[in-house]
Formats: C-alpha cells, structure tokens, sequence
C-alpha cells in the first residue's frame, strides 16, 4: 500500500514561470491538504480538498495560487508567476476523512525560485 | 489563531525525560502529534480525541485537557531515534472540519 506520493522532489523555477507540484494520496483517503513549510518554521495550511471539490482555501494566497483534485488523477497545487518568496517547501497529506484520523504525508515537493 | 507549543527546544541525554505542551486558544475536537527529521516529511504519531479517545504508537503517550486546551507529549527513555522537531496539530470545533492547524514546533535533540 504505497503511501502519499509527490513529484516532482525538486523543482527549480525562474521568476515569472509556473510550477505545478502534484499530489497522489494513500489508497483509500479522499481527503487531500496541502502545506507549505519555510526553513526552520512550522507548517502552513494552504487548502483541504476532496474529489473534484475545495472544501476550505482560507489558507490560499489570493492570487497566483490555485489547486484541484479532479475526479480521475493527483491533487495539483498550480503557482503562476513564481516569485522567490514563493520558495518553500510544500507537502501534501490525505486522511480517510471525516475527522478523527491522523494525516500521512508525502515526502513534499522543494521549490527553489531563482 | 496558531496553538502555541512550550519549550521551543530541548536537550536530553539519552535515557532521558520530557515532556512537549500544545496549548490552544480555541475550543478543540482533536489534537495530533507528528515528527519531524530534518529534511524529511512528518510522520504521525498519535491523535487525543474530545472524550478521551487516543489513537496511536504504543510507546508514545499524551495526554488533552480538554476544559484547558491543552495537550503534553511524554517522551520518556529518550532514544537518539526520538531527536527531530515534534509539532502538534489541532482540529478546532468551530471550522467543522478536518483541517489541521499546526503549532510553533518543538526541537529535541537527543546526544548520547
């Protein structure tokens, strides 16, 4: 039972380009959150989703960031227009759902913006 | 608002005790407790459920104080294994959903 998978590792993008950061949860779990986490912080909710809904984005930039979680296919969190401070680490976790269950997370997705 | 966790650092020796606080603000449905090793991805270790519920490693033990709001971790015998940074995520009553909203985090360093 393979766990929560993310691609790529690393990924280095230039200013003003896109990074697309993918996300396939444990089998079974059909709730999605992602996070994002600077050097030496704490993690920072972005948004929870499940299959083909967004169910709490209060953690979203407004602008340049979006994600998804199609019926058919990984969870992507979209980040247009990359600036530095968009560097980061980003992780993914899913869970059974509904509450009461711990998250498994991914390994995360290292964005370096140069 | 993000639960607050106490001390922000702690050095043991192996064989040693201690204890992690998560403290919250809000009225809380669940607290979680991960790990972190630098450069890694966190790994769960245990969930306290409102009503005393805990689900979890055998030898992790917590516990919530549910008038307070608050949860400790005890990790006793420390093992050099237990060094990473530990954070406590809360799921709190009023989003009504599963969302977790982690803490400050906790660095243990275990030498031997």
């Amino acid at each position: 039972n393979a766990g929560v998978m993310q691609n790529p590792r690393h990924l280095v993008r230039r200013r003003g380009q896109e990074a697309r950061l993918r996300c396939s949860p444990m089998k079974g779990h059909s709730h999605v959150y992602w996070y994002r986490q600077l050097p030496e912080e704490g993690l920072k909710f972005m948004v929870y989703l499940q299959k083909e809904n967004i169910i709490d984005e209060s953690g979203m930039p407004k602008e340049r960031f979006s994600a998804e979680f199609p019926k058919e296919g990984p969870s992507i969190l979209r980040i247009q227009q990359v600036v530095r401070g968009d560097s980061a680490a980003y992780f993914c976790a899913s869970s059974p759902g509904p509450r009461g269950d711990g998250y498994t997370f991914g390994s995360g997705t290292r964005l370096t913006v140069v | 608002q993000q639960p607050v966790q106490s001390p922000q650092a702690v050095i043991l020796r192996e064989g040693e005790d201690a204890v992690i606080n998560c403290s919250s603000s809000k009225a809380l449905y669940s607290v979680h407790w991960y790990r972190q090793k630098h450069g890694e991805a966190p790994v769960f270790l245990m969930i306290l459920l409102k009503g005393g519920e805990q689900k979890g490693h055998e030898k992790i033990s917590a516990s919530f104080n549910e008038k307070k709001q608050q949860s400790s971790l005890y990790l006793t015998a420390s093992q050099l294994s237990y060094s990473g940074t530990y954070f406590c995520g809360t799921e709190r009553v009023d989003y009504n959903t599963d969302k977790l909203i982690f803490g400050t985090g906790t660095r243990l360093q275990v030498f031997p």
